[in-house]
């Protein structure tokens, strides 16, 4: 079965420095690996998908397959950066939709 | 465009009782998927329909069942209520079939005494 792990339960950093949130995978094949956020009070929300290859927020993450790896990084931290953060991973089916498989979550902290 | 809305929000039943979450997805929104989340496991999937057909269904046991409704509306039930099922009950909806961006509600918290 695939797994997702996010080796630390709580990131805290000072605001500027550089930020990675480190997500590793277990799956054979091609999964499909995304970022999700929860921001204080707010839904959790998509933040970006290793297919789009876009930069949000000013964070960006590329996924190394030979290392089975997805982490989010970001060059300097800002306040509002503070959130709990998702590594999930999709097993593409093509036929229909698999049910994402989410790490533990990393509670990010930027102190001021 | 409304979100995802979870109605209850929050709910306590006791030991044996059933109960039944309802989410309506954003409009237009086709595949309705069902996540519980507790401190220990975390995230974890449920199932997932789409056009009123179960899709994909993960590893919980036979307690825990949904469907889908002709306007995409979703119900997930649980029967025979245990202690462990306590867990913040999350739906998420999606434009079609495959993965795509999902967009979760705020959840149902429930409680079992």
């Amino acid at each position: 079965a695939q797994r997702v792990t996010q080796p630390e339960k709580l990131l805290s950093v000072f605001k500027g420095a550089p930020v990675e949130l480190k997500c590793n995978y277990s799956y054979s094949g091609s999964p499909e690996l995304f970022w999700y956020v929860q921001y204080s009070r707010q839904r959790l929300q998509l933040l970006l998908r290793h297919i789009s290859r876009e930069s949000i927020k000013g964070f960006t993450a590329d996924l190394n397959k030979g290392e089975t790896s997805f982490h989010l990084k970001k060059p300097f931290a800002q306040e509002e950066d503070s959130a709990m953060y998702y590594c999930a991973l999709s097993l593409y089916s093509g036929g229909g939709a698999d049910g994402l498989t989410f790490g533990k979550g990393t509670h990010l902290i930027i102190q001021p | 465009k409304a979100g995802v809305t979870q109605t209850p929000r929050y709910l306590i039943k006791t030991r044996g009782q059933q109960v039944t979450l309802s989410c309506s997805p954003i409009s237009g929104h086709r595949s309705v998927s069902w996540y519980q989340q507790t401190p220990g496991q975390g995230l974890q999937f449920l199932f997932e329909y789409f056009s009123e057909t179960q899709r994909n269904k993960g590893n919980f046991p036979g307690r825990f069942s949904g469907r889908q409704f002709s306007n995409s509306r979703s119900e997930m039930n649980v029967s025979t209520l245990e202690l462990g099922d306590s867990a913040l009950y999350l739906c998420a909806s999606s434009r079609g079939q495959g993965i795509g961006e999902l967009f979760f509600g705020e959840g149902s918290r429930l409680t079992v005494l």
